[in-house]
């Protein structure tokens, strides 16, 4: 079944640092971006970047840089989205999603979420 | 690059049509036909429902349709149905490999 799987639930302190994993079952990983979106409570989705899996190549939005690394694993198909100098309003759900390797391509599969909380 | 404006919520009745409008600039919506719309309900994760401005993914049903005009996209709901009441998030390509959401939207079916 083609689905991503993400690794559960996170409590961290702020100033922490944080490391949500994302499982590709059922297509080639390598084969497509992988996308990180995050929630927070009761807000909108916002973009956080890509990593191609199969060059390891990463993009970040601007508001990220210097706080977020994007890394893979292609031997297990997981890719891994680590998010360091952690502030309360850094608490959200993270969902990993797919896309094609086209310019702009379209999100069409989406993990289950991560919810990490920041808290002192 | 900011959030694309979303109206923060639409209401219909069962049976009728609704549209929800995305604005943004001439820089993402209006310069790319990149946008895309996901329905999310409550505790879910979001679902695409239109891609490429008007593209319907395989299995999502024909009542729901894109447009765009401008710097505008929209997205139609027809023949509203109860288990259409979730959010809907618009997204464009802004160039440089990036990308931006919308606020969202909650549509109710009353």
């Amino acid at each position: 079944q083609v689905q991503l799987v993400q690794s559960g639930a996170e409590v961290k302190k702020p100033g922490a640092s944080v490391k949500v994993s994302c499982k590709a079952f059922g297509y080639t990983f390598t084969g497509y971006y992988i996308h990180w979106v995050r929630q927070a409570p009761g807000q909108g989705l916002e973009w956080m970047g890509w990593i191609n899996p199969d060059s390891g190549g990463t993009k970040y939005a601007q508001k990220f840089q210097g706080r977020l690394t994007m890394t893979r694993d292609t031997s297990i198909s997981t890719a891994y989205m680590e998010l360091s100098s952690l502030r309360s309003d850094d608490t959200a759900v993270y969902y990993c999603s797919r896309s094609g390797r086209g310019v702009g391509d379209w999100f069409d599969l989406w993990g289950q979420g991560t919810l990490v909380t920041v808290s002192s | 690059q900011s959030a694309l404006t979303q109206p923060a919520s639409v209401s219909g009745s069962p049976g009728q049509s609704i549209t929800i409008s995305c604005t943004g600039t001439s820089s993402d919506v209006g310069n790319y036909n990149l946008v895309s719309w996901y329905q999310q309900h409550p505790g879910k994760a979001p679902k695409l429902m239109i891609y490429e401005v008007t593209k319907r993914p395989s299995g999502v049903s024909n009542r729901f349709s894109g447009s765009k005009s401008g710097n505008t996209a929209s997205l139609t709901i027809s023949g509203l149905q109860a288990e259409d009441e979730a959010d809907y998030y618009c997204c464009s390509y802004v160039g440089s490999s990036t990308f931006v959401f919308g606020g969202g939207t909650k549509l109710t079916v009353l």
